[in-house]
C-alpha cells in the first residue's frame, strides 16, 4: 500500500484565493483525520470523518474551512477565502478503528 | 480534558548515550497514551502506544515508554542514540469522549551529536 496520500506538497497562493487540499487515505480504513501544524500551536486536530461522515468538527477554526469525504477514498480541505494566518502544514491521517493514525506527508500552504 | 506537556523543548544527546524524552499527562479516565515521531519534512509515525495493558511499552527502533500513573508520566527512553533518532517527538493522549481524538504535547526536538 502506498501509504496516505495527499496532494499538493506544497501550495503558495495570495491572500483571498481559495485553496483545495486533498487526501487519499489507506484502502479500507474507515476514519479519516484533517491536522494542523503550525510553531505556535503546534499539531492540532481540525475534524474527522468515520465511514465518510463528519463526526466532530470543533476543531474547524472558521467559516473559512470547510471539509468533505465524497467516499471512502478521497476527501477534500477547502479554505475559501485563505488569510496569511492560515500558513501551515496541514497533515491528513486514517485508521481502521481504534487502531494507529497513519500520517500522510502533509501539503506546506502558504499564504502571501 | 485531556491534556500532556513534554518537559523539554528540546534534548540534546551524543551518539551512542542514552535517550531520554520526558512527558507528563493529564486524564480524568484510564488514558491511552502514544509516542510518535516526526523527521523533518516527513509525517508523523508512531513509536509505540499504551493502551492499559503492560506498563512497559516497547517500540520501534530500539525506544520504549513506561506507564506510571503515580508519577502521570509516560517518559520515551532509549538505551543508546543513533544519528537517524534526530526529530521531533510527540507524546500524545487520547481523549476518551472520542477514543479517536488525539490530543498532541507540543513536541520534544531531539538532536544527537557525533
Amino acid at each position: 500500500d502506498a501509504g496516505v496520500i495527499q496532494s499538493p506538497r506544497h501550495e503558495v497562493t495570495e491572500m483571498g484565493q481559495e485553496v483545495t487540499l486533498r487526501c487519499k487515505p489507506i484502502s479500507g480504513h474507515d476514519y479519516l483525520f484533517w491536522y494542523r501544524q503550525t510553531m505556535m500551536r503546534g499539531l492540532e486536530l481540525l475534524i474527522y470523518f468515520n465511514n465518510n461522515v463528519p463526526i466532530d468538527d470543533s476543531g474547524m477554526p472558521e467559516d473559512r474551512f470547510s471539509a468533505k469525504m465524497p467516499n471512502a477514498s478521497f476527501s477534500t480541505l477547502k479554505i475559501q477565502p485563505s488569510e496569511p494566518r492560515d500558513s501551515a502544514v496541514y497533515f491528513c491521517a486514517s485508521s481502521l478503528g481504534y487502531l494507529e493514525q497513519f500520517f500522510g506527508p502533509g501539503t506546506r500552504l502558504t499564504v502571501l | 480534558a485531556q491534556s500532556v506537556t513534554q518537559l523539554d523543548s528540546h534534548v540534546s544527546v551524543s551518539e551512542g548515550t542514552p535517550v531520554l524524552l520526558r512527558c507528563n499527562y493529564s486524564s480524568s479516565y484510564s488514558p491511552s497514551l502514544f509516542w510518535y515521531v516526526q523527521h523533518p519534512n516527513k509525517g508523523l509515525q508512531l513509536l509505540l502506544k499504551y493502551t492499559s495493558a503492560a506498563t512497559l511499552v516497547k517500540g520501534i527502533n530500539g525506544f520504549e515508554a513506561e506507564f506510571k500513573k503515580s508519577e502521570t508520566s509516560f517518559h520515551l527512553t532509549k538505551p543508546s542514540a543513533h544519528m537517524s533518532d534526530a526529530a521531533e517527538y510527540f507524546c500524545v493522549v487520547s481523549d476518551p469522549q472520542g477514543a479517536q481524538k488525539l490530543v498532541f504535547g507540543q513536541g520534544t526536538r531531539l538532536t544527537i551529536n557525533p
